[in-house]
């Protein structure tokens, strides 16, 4: 069936890279999404990725995917006490209709 | 600016009320969906709309309803069926272009407690 696997908690210490794993199923995905919420809000969109790339960099985030494998991963660089949120990956499925099956969201903590 | 608006950011509801949660948005969005999203469990998916007029149920409907009467709005009622009501609901829309990224674009979100 259709799922999209995170781990629940990460830690890293402000300046740090914090990396954050993603394992979906549907091979046909053709975008795979990014997003962070912070606490009481929605989801705000970071990056995405489309199904033939293996990477993607916009700043201080690198995206790699692994199609071979379905592994999706988020790279922050020079982590700051304002990425501290809940970070979910999710995928779109187009066949027959459109879909997106997010991730369980993976909280992120920065220390100081 | 473009965006989604839902309302109310708030709202309680006592056992055995429906109440409706409003979702709004004008990014010319053909396709709209609802989440649910509690605690440790991420978003599930309560039902979405492709056009209007039309609508499917998600992972779980029940105890939900929808209505696609304009392609601006997509209001959820919550009904007394639901059982456990009490959650953060999101509503989202996405282009449905064949030429973009699909990218779905969230509004603020309503948190619903049944007292």
């Amino acid at each position: 069936g259709e799922d999209v696997e995170q781990s629940l908690f990460l830690s890293v210490r402000e300046g740090d890279s914090s990396v954050i794993n993603c394992t979906y199923t549907d091979s046909s995905s053709t975008y795979l999404y990014w997003y962070k919420q912070e606490p009481g809000a929605g989801l705000q969109l970071l990056t995405y990725i489309f199904s033939n790339m293996d990477m993607k960099q916009d700043q201080r985030l690198t995206v790699l995917l692994n199609k071979k494998d379905k592994h999706l991963s988020l790279r922050i660089a020079d982590t700051q006490t304002g990425d501290s949120a809940i970070y979910f990956c999710a995928e779109i499925i187009t066949s027959g209709t459109y879909k997106y099956i997010f991730g369980t969201g993976t909280r992120l903590k920065v220390l100081a | 600016d473009g965006g989604i608006t839902q309302s109310p950011k708030y709202l309680f509801r006592k056992e055995g009320q429906n109440v409706t949660l409003s979702c709004e948005q004008n990014l010319n969005h053909d396709a709209m969906y609802w989440y649910r999203q509690d605690p440790g469990q991420g978003l599930r998916l309560i039902y979405y709309s492709q056009i209007v007029n039309d609508f499917q149920k998600g992972d779980i409907a029940e105890g939900y309803s929808v209505s696609r009467e304009k392609k601006e709005s997509f209001p959820l009622t919550v009904t007394s069926a639901q059982k456990n009501p009490t959650a953060f609901y999101l509503c989202a829309s996405a282009d449905r272009g064949s030429s973009g990224a699909n990218v779905l674009t969230f509004g603020a979100g309503s948190r619903l407690t049944v007292l």
